[in-house]
C-alpha cells in the first residue's frame, strides 16, 4: 500500500495569507495526486488533479506542484470561503489512499 | 452532468450486514474506463477508501476490509451496491459513493449517508 503523509494536520491563517500544505507518498506516484476541499457536513470537492491541474471552476488562487513522492498545495490570498479541511489522495494504484487531512482555521 | 446518490439504513445493529445502494446518472458503467467506488469517513476522522468496481466488472477492495465487503453493479439500472458484513460501532461513518474517471481520478462524490452502528 502507498502511505500518504500530509502536513500540517492543522494551521491558523488570516484572510490574504499564503498557505502551503504538503503531502508525501511512501513511493513514487507519477503525479497521480488529487487535492480535495471539504467543508463541514459536505462531501469533498475536487480542487486539483494530476498534481497541478486545476479542476474547472476552481479559483486560480489554488495551485499544486510536485513530482515523484512530494507534492504541495498552495492557496494564495486566502479567502473566507477557503477555511475548510483539505485532503490529498493518490490514485496511482489501489488501494487508493488519503493523507491525514489539514484543517485550515481562521487566526 | 454526473450525479451520485447513496441510499440505505441510517442505523444498523452490531453484527448485522449493511447494504448501501448508489444510484447514479450522467455516465454509463459500461463505458471503457469508468468505475464506481465507496469511501467512508468516521465523524471527525480521515477518509478511507473501501472498494471500486470497474466497467469490466473487475473489483478492488481495501485489504483491511476485503473479507467483509462485496461490491456489485447493475449496469442497466445505473446502480452499484456495497455490502459490509459483521458491522461494528467503529464502522459508524458517512459513506460516500464516488465516480472513477478513465484516468483513475475520483472526480465526483455523492452527498454521503451517515450510518450509525449501535444496539
Amino acid at each position: 500500500d502507498i502511505q500518504m503523509t500530509q502536513s500540517p494536520s492543522s494551521l491558523s491563517a488570516s484572510v490574504g495569507d499564503r498557505v502551503t500544505i504538503t503531502c508525501r507518498a511512501s513511493q513514487g506516484i507519477s503525479n497521480s495526486l488529487a487535492w480535495y476541499q471539504q467543508k463541514p457536513g459536505k462531501a469533498p470537492k475536487l480542487l486539483l488533479y494530476a498534481a497541478s491541474s486545476l479542476e474547472s471552476g476552481v479559483p486560480s488562487r489554488f495551485s499544486g506542484s510536485g513530482s515523484g513522492t512530494d507534492y504541495t498545495l498552495t492557496i494564495s490570498n486566502l479567502q473566507p470561503e477557503d477555511f475548510a479541511a483539505y485532503w490529498c489522495q493518490q490514485y496511482y494504484s489501489t488501494p487508493l489512499t488519503f493523507g491525514g487531512g489539514t484543517k485550515v482555521e481562521i487566526k | 452532468q454526473i450525479t451520485l446518490k447513496e441510499s440505505g439504513p441510517t442505523l444498523v445493529k452490531p453484527t448485522q450486514t449493511l447494504t448501501l445502494t448508489c444510484t447514479f446518472s450522467g455516465f454509463s458503467l459500461s463505458t471503457n474506463g469508468a468505475g464506481v467506488g465507496w469511501i467512508r469517513q468516521p465523524p471527525g476522522k480521515a477518509l478511507e477508501w473501501l472498494a471500486l468496481i470497474y466497467w469490466d466488472d473487475v473489483k478492488r477492495y481495501s485489504p483491511s476490509l476485503k473479507s467483509r465487503l462485496t461490491i456489485t453493479k447493475d449496469t442497466s439500472k445505473n446502480l452499484v451496491v456495497l455490502t459490509m458484513t459483521n458491522m461494528d460501532p467503529v464502522d459508524t461513518a458517512t459513506y460516500y459513493c464516488v465516480h472513477r474517471a478513465a484516468t483513475a481520478l475520483i472526480d465526483y462524490w455523492g452527498q454521503g449517508t451517515l450510518v450509525t452502528v449501535s444496539s
